[in-house]
């Protein structure tokens, strides 16, 4: 596609709710991140994917927070019992270059998914 | 000691003045540094990246990186009141993929 794109746009979850948030990278692209961003911050590390591989997941903020790609392509992240502390915009980012990609590792975000738990 | 730090402003400058916005890190491995613009309830939208010492200009942005002082700046010639939004530094190393973000500079580019 042109762009990454992330689905929902806007998540109201009740405290104790799964949810999962799903992530089109831009086709091609090798590498997928997500990443957690609250108000006022910027955008903090969760997790790398290189292809189907997670290669780095220790941003992960507990194991309620769960990342798969399966086929190397779309990603989903997913969040068990939901918590208040857990409300913020998920983004995800995509790179043309996998690890050791040098200057191709430059990214581009989707549009986010804001989560809301109440 | 957070790795990426920027001012969170606001910074206000004049329509056409030069705004210029700096970010300093913490790890010397880094390798790859980039500015992103983030408009209020937008993501972030790359700018500029910078990979070795010295300026790199892209139109109206030129970025600045002295790895040995640990400092990249963001210069914007001619601002507008379109460029008025949060810019966040990122640095990352090669090795890792991991990206660090500075918590943004908020720009205020008054007409």
């Amino acid at each position: 596609g042109a762009g990454v794109s992330q689905s929902p746009r806007y998540k109201v979850a009740k405290r104790g709710q799964d949810v999962a948030l799903r992530c089109d990278p831009i086709s091609g692209h090798v590498s997928l991140f997500w990443y957690q961003q609250a108000l006022g911050q910027g955008p903090e590390f969760l997790t790398y994917f290189q292809n189907e591989a997670q290669l780095d997941k220790s941003g992960l903020p507990s194991d309620r927070f769960f990342a798969e790609r399966p086929e190397g392509s779309v990603s989903t992240l997913k969040i068990q019992r939901t918590q208040q502390e857990d409300s913020a915009v998920y983004l995800c980012a995509s790179s043309l270059g996998g690890r050791l990609a040098g200057a191709y590792n430059e990214q581009f975000f989707g549009p986010g998914t804001r989560l809301t738990v109440l | 000691q957070k790795e990426v730090e920027q001012n969170s402003g606001p910074l206000s400058v004049p329509e056409g003045a030069i705004a210029s916005l700096n970010c300093t890190y913490s790890d010397r491995g880094s390798q790859s540094f980039f500015w992103y613009r983030q408009y209020s309830g937008k993501s972030p939208e790359l700018i500029m990246s910078i990979y070795s010492n010295g300026d790199k200009e892209d139109g109206r942005f030129t970025a600045q990186l002295n790895k040995a002082s640990q400092y990249v700046s963001l210069l914007i010639r001619d601002s507008q009141p379109s460029d008025s939004a949060t810019y966040l530094c990122a640095v990352n190393q090669y090795n890792f993929n991991k990206f660090y973000f500075g918590s943004g500079t908020k720009l205020n580019v008054k007409p």
